[in-house]
C-alpha cells in the first residue's frame, strides 16, 4: 500500500460526458502527479501540482484539467469524452519539489468510454 | 530529456538472478537513474535510484557504469511475483516528473 488513494477504480461512460478522477495523496506530501496509461501509448505524465499550484504539464490535453485543494487532494476533471481517452489514470505524490527519491502511485483509475 | 533503451522482454528462471540492462548515452550530469517496476494491474513501483555509486536496497541492486551511460538493475533471487514491467527512467532536476518509456517486460518462468 503506497498510501496514494484514488477513486474511483473504474468508471464506465459514454462519449461526450464529463468525469472527475479524484486522488488523496500520502500524508504530508505536498506533490501530486498524474499520469495517463493507454495500450498504445505507455505511461504518460499529463500534470503535476504543488502545494495548490500548477508545477509542471505534459501532454494534458485541453479537454482535461485537474486542480490540488488546500487539503491537498487532487481532482483531475476529463469532458468532452472520446473513446480514445479509455485508460488508467494514476496518480503520485511526493513530499515537495527538491526531493529526487521515489514517486508513490496509487492503484489507478480504469476509465472506459463507450 | 535524455533517453533510455531497453530490451523490450527478457526471461528468467525463478530462483536465479537477473539482470536488467539500461542504456543512456546522452545522461547528463544531474540526472539521477531511477527503476520502478509496474505488476500487472496495478501502479508502477518504486525499486531503487542512484547518481553515480552503485546502490544497494532490500528489492535489488543498481549498478552504474563508470562512465554512467548504461545501469544494470540486478534482481539476486527472482520470484514470480518479480514478473512485472521495469523501466529505466532519468529524472532530469530534483523534483521534476518521471518521464516513462516502453520498459522491459520480465517473464519469471517457476
Amino acid at each position: 500500500d503506497s498510501g496514494v488513494t484514488q477513486t474511483p477504480k473504474h468508471l464506465i461512460t459514454a462519449t461526450g460526458q464529463r468525469v472527475t478522477l479524484r486522488c488523496s495523496p500520502r500524508s504530508g506530501d505536498l506533490s501530486v502527479y498524474w499520469y495517463q496509461q493507454s495500450l498504445d501509448q505507455g505511461l504518460q505524465f499529463l500534470i503535476q501540482y504543488y502545494n495548490g499550484e500548477e508545477r509542471a504539464k505534459g501532454n494534458i490535453l485541453e479537454r482535461f484539467s485537474a486542480q490540488q485543494f488546500p487539503d491537498l487532494h487532487s481532482e483531475l476533471n476529463l469532458s468532452s469524452l472520446e473513446l480514445g481517452d479509455s485508460a488508467l489514470y494514476f496518480c503520485a505524490s511526493t513530499p515537495g519539489t527538491s526531493d529526487t527519491g521515489e514517486l508513490f502511485f496509487g492503484e489507478g483509475s480504469r476509465l472506459t468510454v463507450l | 530529456d535524455a533517453k533510455t533503451t531497453q530490451p523490450n522482454s527478457m526471461e528468467s528462471n525463478e530462483e536465479e538472478p537477473v539482470h536488467l540492462p539500461c542504456n543512456h548515452s546522452t545522461i547528463s550530469g544531474t540526472d539521477y537513474i531511477h527503476w520502478y517496476r509496474q505488476l500487472p494491474s496495478q501502479g508502477p513501483e518504486y525499486v531503487i535510484h542512484g547518481l553515480t555509486s552503485n546502490v544497494n536496497n532490500r528489492m535489488a541492486s543498481l549498478a552504474i557504469a563508470e562512465d554512467r551511460k548504461s545501469s544494470t538493475l540486478i534482481l539476486h533471487r527472482a520470484t514470480l511475483r518479480d514478473a512485472a514491467v521495469y523501466y529505466c527512467i532519468l529524472r532530469r532536476n530534483a523534483g521534476n516528473m518521471l518521464t516513462f518509456g516502453g520498459g522491459t517486460r520480465l517473464m519469471v518462468k517457476p
